[in-house]
């Protein structure tokens, strides 16, 4: 099956700092969406991205589907941006990265 | 207000006795999921399902079993359930269509933590 990886697994980074995350898959797919999860365990839908690049605020993401990877930017990093940060592509199936623990320090 | 429901929230119980897990989602979404979450291993697929009546195993679905007799109901259900069972599960629903052409965005539930001593 596919097999989903993040990196870094984890990240510390001071309040302004800009990141970035990535997610390679083993695997073409069409359907790649980025998801954080919060301190209280919400899941919260970032970007549904397959291909191109998108941005909503201080978050974009990028895929570049021929290449297997997806990369999610989080500039002016602020403490509420903290929590795992997950990506995940569907094949029939659907498969978790095992995330990117972010913790921003005030 | 679109959304996915789960109950419990929060759930202690004892080996071996029966449990079920409802979710339901109001956005008439075809497909449904459900997962499990636990530390260092995030999140693993249990059962999904593309439409009433169909379902199939996910990664880890040893232990549970799921109907799906109406589109908007997809319960987990733990026959018999064991202490490797405690964790945190999600529902999950989309739409479901061809990738590239469609926003088949996943929407979670806000989960269930199980605790089976």
């Amino acid at each position: 099956g596919i097999q989903v990886e993040q990196s870094p697994p984890d990240l510390i980074l001071q309040e302004g700092a800009n990141s970035t995350l990535r997610c390679n898959f083993s695997d073409s797919v069409n359907n790649l969406q980025w998801f954080h999860q919060n301190p209280w365990g919400q899941l919260i839908n970032l970007f549904y991205i397959p291909s191109g690049t998108k941005q909503n605020g201080r978050l974009s993401a990028t895929t570049v589907a021929t290449e297997r990877y997806s990369l999610l930017y989080i500039s002016s990093s602020q403490t509420t941006d903290s929590g795992v940060y997950f990506c995940a592509v569907r094949d029939d199936k659907i498969i978790f990265g095992k995330g990117t623990r972010l913790h921003i320090l005030p | 207000e679109a959304q996915v429901t789960q109950n419990p929230r929060y759930l202690i119980t004892v080996t071996g006795k029966k449990l079920t897990v409802t979710c339901s989602q109001n956005m008439n979404h075809e497909y449904m999921s459900w997962y499990r979450q636990d530390p260092g291993l995030g999140l693993r697929q249990i059962y999904y399902s593309m439409n009433v009546e169909v379902t199939d195993k996910g990664d880890v679905p040893e232990g549970y079993k799921v109907s799906r007799k109406e589109k908007r109901n997809f319960p987990l259900i733990l026959e018999s359930p064991s202490p490797n069972q405690t964790s945190l599960y999600f529902c999950a629903s989309s739409i479901l269509s061809s990738g590239l052409a469609g926003t088949d965005t996943q929407y979670f539930g806000p989960g269930t933590r199980l605790t089976v001593l």
